[in-house]
């Protein structure tokens, strides 16, 4: 099994900020079959970014993604204050899926 | 885009099984792996198994073995995951989500409470 650890597990900003999420993976993630999904109380996970850095469609482009093999980060460039959520990355390269567990990105 | 659409919420008793189903809009029904995942209250995602809508051929998690089985009926374009000897941890929403274009369906909550 492919372990995610996703850091830090609260990040505390302000509108307007960046924010930085990590996620690092036990085992290299195939083809880059690296997501993140932000998620709201209540609701579906919902995709932001697939194959590590593509994002999906209608995602703003205030949210990208990098890295490959076992390091891989999202970044929102500046929050907008719809984007104070829990945030998950998945890898789905292997027949089990595996995620992290989370990312709470909380107004400061 | 495929959208998928899960059963309504249940109630169930310990000891008790429930069967939930998920919907998908479109005839691509048999293009990609169909995989189950739960979350309990407060908690992370967490994978059940997945299912080859084509052939039916399942894996599942080994927390789960023995407890879920994963079906699907292509003819509607609708898979089910049954899950069985409840426990009250097993109270969670339970998504379904498409590989390929990696959809969710909304959720369906499953409360187990005597």
């Amino acid at each position: 099994e492919n372990v995610l650890t996703q850091s830090p597990g609260t990040l505390s900003l302000s509108p307007g900020e960046r924010a930085t999420l990590s996620c690092r993976a036990s085992q290299s993630v195939s083809s880059s079959y690296l997501a993140w999904y932000q998620q709201k109380p209540g609701q579906a996970p919902r995709l932001l970014i697939y194959a590590a850095s593509s994002r999906a469609t209608g995602i703003p482009d205030r949210f990208s993604g990098s890295g490959s093999g076992t390091d891989f980060t999202l970044t929102i460039s500046r929050l907008e204050p719809e984007d104070f959520a829990v945030y998950y990355c998945q890898q789905y390269g292997s027949s089990q899926w595996t995620f992290g567990q989370g990312t709470k990105v909380e107004i400061k | 885009q495929v959208q998928l659409v899960q059963s309504g919420a249940e109630v169930k008793q310990p000891g008790a099984s429930v069967k939930v189903s998920c919907k998908a809009s479109r005839k691509t029904f048999t293009d990609n792996y169909m995989h189950w995942v739960r979350q309990a209250p407060g908690q992370g995602l967490e994978w059940m198994g997945r299912i080859t809508p084509n052939s039916g051929a399942t894996n599942y998690a080994q927390k789960f073995q023995g407890r879920v089985t994963m079906t699907r009926d292509t003819s509607i374009s609708t898979a089910y995951m049954e899950l069985s000897r409840l426990r009250s941890d097993d109270t969670a929403v339970y998504f379904c989500a498409r590989e390929g274009s990696l959809t969710w369906g909304q959720g369906t909550l499953v409360t187990v409470s005597s």
